[in-house]
């Protein structure tokens, strides 16, 4: 059974600050990582996608990823209050994301 | 299209009928999903498509789901003898050949709710 861990939050950090959010996963065979930004009511989004070790950056946002310790994380720079949502770390093998439950992340003014 | 197109947007269905939910994917879009998210739950993994494979259906709770899709057109999921627990929204996502490299879009879901 291929697992997706995140803690659910929430998650909240000022404006400005910096957002840190984490998920593990199971399948060391993984071979690409998602990360989606779903507001309430709305359907997912993708944000972010890492393929290899190291660091990928995006305007504020950077995802990281570590295969050894099966661990990705995105990092949102500059908070702003719309970045509040939830964050879902999706993990691809031979045939499906597997998603996490999910973090909220709120940001406040 | 321009984007993941799903139908209808709402369905209200008395427990015990069937319903069905469609799903028009990315033109060119060969890899299909179906995923199901209950009410502040995550995603949960239905079934999959790509190309004329023979889909992965692993994700179905039960046989009373079921999903079509002829080619890499559209695709219907399909719930018979509906009741109160599958009330979920319903999302499809589409994207080239498969997730392992590409990116998958999402339609904006159907909201099913069995009363």
């Amino acid at each position: 059974q291929k697992e997706v861990e995140q803690n659910s939050g929430p998650l909240s950090v000022p404006e400005g600050a910096i957002a840190s959010l984490n998920c593990t996963y199971s399948d060391r065979g993984s071979q690409s990582f998602f990360w989606y930004r779903q507001y309430s009511g709305k359907s997912p989004e993708l944000i972010m996608s890492i393929y290899s070790n190291g660091d990928k950056e995006d305007g504020r946002f950077t995802a990281q990823l570590n295969k050894a310790s099966q661990y990705v994380s995105l990092l949102i720079r500059d908070s702003q209050p719309s970045d509040s949502a939830t964050y879902l770390c999706a993990v691809s093998g031979y045939s499906t994301l597997t998603f996490g439950k999910g973090t909220m992340l709120l940001v406040s003014p | 299209g321009a984007g993941v197109s799903q139908s209808p947007s709402n369905k209200v269905t008395e427990k015990g009928k069937d319903v069905e939910l469609r799903c028009d994917p990315i033109s060119g879009h060969t890899a299909l999903y179906w995923y199901r998210q209950r009410l502040g739950q995550g995603l949960e993994f239905l079934i999959y498509f790509q190309g004329n494979s023979a889909p992965d259906k692993s994700g179905l709770p039960s046989d009373r789901f079921s999903a079509e899709r002829t080619g890499e057109s559209v695709s219907t999921l399909t719930i018979q003898r509906t009741q109160q627990e599958d009330s979920a929204v319903y999302l499809c996502a589409s994207s080239l050949a498969s997730a392992i490299l590409l990116r998958a879009f999402f339609g904006q879901g159907t909201r099913l709710t069995v009363v």
